[in-house]
């Protein structure tokens, strides 16, 4: 199994532009997550979708956008890109609800945005 | 006030020692705690979660719960440098898989 993938890897995107961070799972699981980590911030929820078909806010949802495209794949988007928005982004998948166990993360996407 | 705090170190041990890292939350309906490890320019991976009052222990890694004073801690016995890496505390609030995360304690083990 190859557990949560991310593409792209590294990425470099200019003021203004757009992109797609891609996640996918292959663990049967019902939720999916985003987090962006910045230095000495730990993890912060972008967004988040419980299951399929919905999707909900985390704690810092300004300048992004999702779609739970069906239950493996879940994907961030950027509309106009931002240098406050450079950070290393995770993707991350569990069985969801009050007593969910592990969340098994993705190897992240490190963005710069100039 | 941060909803989940860490210390963010760096903690400095030598090899062989125990490590004790700590972690507070504020809200008290919280459900579940997790501590995470993160290598650098790695992702999080879980090494304990703990859901009740008292001690869990897994190898040289042991997870305590204080639901009273809110908070809960990690020791690691017998430190190696192998463990050194930054150690995230998570919190599941209420009935939602939503975790919280403070910011992270750095650990260093030192041969």
């Amino acid at each position: 199994n190859a557990g949560v993938t991310q593409t792209p890897k590294f990425q470099v995107l200019k003021t203004g532009q757009s992109m797609t961070l891609q996640c996918a799972q292959d663990m049967n699981h019902n939720s999916m997550y985003w987090y962006r980590q910045d230095p000495g911030m730990g993890l912060r929820l972008i967004y988040y979708s419980a299951s399929e078909g919905t999707t909900d806010k985390g704690e810092v949802p300004n300048g992004y956008n999702v779609s739970r495209l069906n239950k493996r794949e879940f994907s961030l988007r950027l509309e106009s890109a931002a240098p406050s928005q450079t950070s290393v982004y995770f993707c991350a998948s569990d069985n969801g609800g009050a007593n969910s166990d592990t969340q098994y993360f993705g190897p992240g996407t490190r963005l710069t945005v100039l | 006030q941060k909803e989940v705090e860490q210390n963010s170190g760096p903690l400095s041990v030598p090899e062989g020692a125990i490590a004790s890292l700590n972690c507070t939350y504020s809200d008290r309906g919280s459900q579940s705690f997790f501590w995470y490890r993160q290598y650098s320019g790695k992702s999080p991976e879980l090494i304990m979660s703990i859901y009740s009052n008292g001690d869990k222990e897994d190898g040289r890694f042991t997870a305590q719960l204080n639901k009273a004073s809110q908070y809960v801690s990690l020791l690691i016995r017998d430190s190696q440098p192998s463990d050194s890496a930054t150690y995230l505390c998570a919190v599941n609030k209420g009935n939602t898989g939503k975790l919280i995360f403070g910011q992270g304690t750095t650990l260093q083990v030192k041969p």
